[in-house]
């Protein structure tokens, strides 16, 4: 099984500022990574597929980026809807796994 | 509207049967994946198993085989997720979704919350 470790586990800061996510695979996923955010209450939604594609909907400020190993979710500007929890799944092998999450709040 | 409708909440005793629906509507439902996600309360996001409605191909994740059934019925446009003998360590919200391969799991159902407790 494919583990994804998500760094930092929270990361807080304020509207307007840049939130840089990591994510570490196990082993190469090439870049069968997509990312979802998912706010309380509300179920998880798309973010990124393949690794540096953003999904139907998703606004500029959000970017993926890496491949193999080791990718990045980039948000520019953090706007207040954006304060969520950011979750990478791995599609290079069965099963599926998701990271840990990052929770990105407010400083 | 592409959409994934689950049933409602459910309160059950440790031993009960479950048996929770995902209804798709807008789309070929036979033709994609769907796919089970459990997160626990407080935890993160797992996927538990897909299935294939135009066959019924069903793959489970290993920690999850053996402990629940995921079915489909396409002529209804209906995925199912059953347990025969729940736990309370089976508390969870669980959440269907479509998983249209390579762009990820893209429409997602609003989640069933199962609570399990004597």
């Amino acid at each position: 099984e494919i583990v994804l470790t998500q760094s930092p586990d929270t990361l807080s800061l304020s509207p307007g500022e840049r939130a840089t996510l990591s994510c570490r695979a196990s082993q190469s996923v090439n870049t069968y990574l997509a990312w979802y955010q998912q706010k309380p209450g509300q179920a998880p939604r798309v973010l990124i597929y393949d690794a540096s594609n953003r999904a139907t909907g998703i606004p500029a400020r959000f970017s993926g980026s890496g491949s193999g190993t080791d990718f990045t979710l980039t948000i520019n500007s953090l706007e207040p809807e954006d304060f969520a929890v950011y979750y990478c799944q791995q599609r290079r092998n069965w099963p599926l796994t998701f990271g840990g999450g990052t929770k990105v709040e407010i400083k | 509207e592409v959409q994934l409708v689950q049933s409602g909440a459910e309160v059950k005793k440790p031993g009960e049967s479950l048996k929770i629906s995902c209804k798709g509507s807008g789309y070929r439902f036979p033709s994609h994946w769907i796919g089970w996600v459990r997160q626990m309360p407080g935890k993160g996001l797992e996927c538990m198993g897909i299935i294939y409605p135009g066959d019924s191909d069903t793959r489970y994740t290993p920690s999850f085989q053996g402990k629940v059934t995921i079915s489909a019925d396409k002529s209804i446009s209906t995925a199912y997720l059953q347990w025969s003998s729940l736990k309370a360590s089976d508390t969870a919200m669980y959440y269907c979704a479509r998983d249209n391969q390579q762009d990820g799991f893209d429409i997602w159902g609003q989640g069933t919350m199962v609570t399990v407790s004597s």
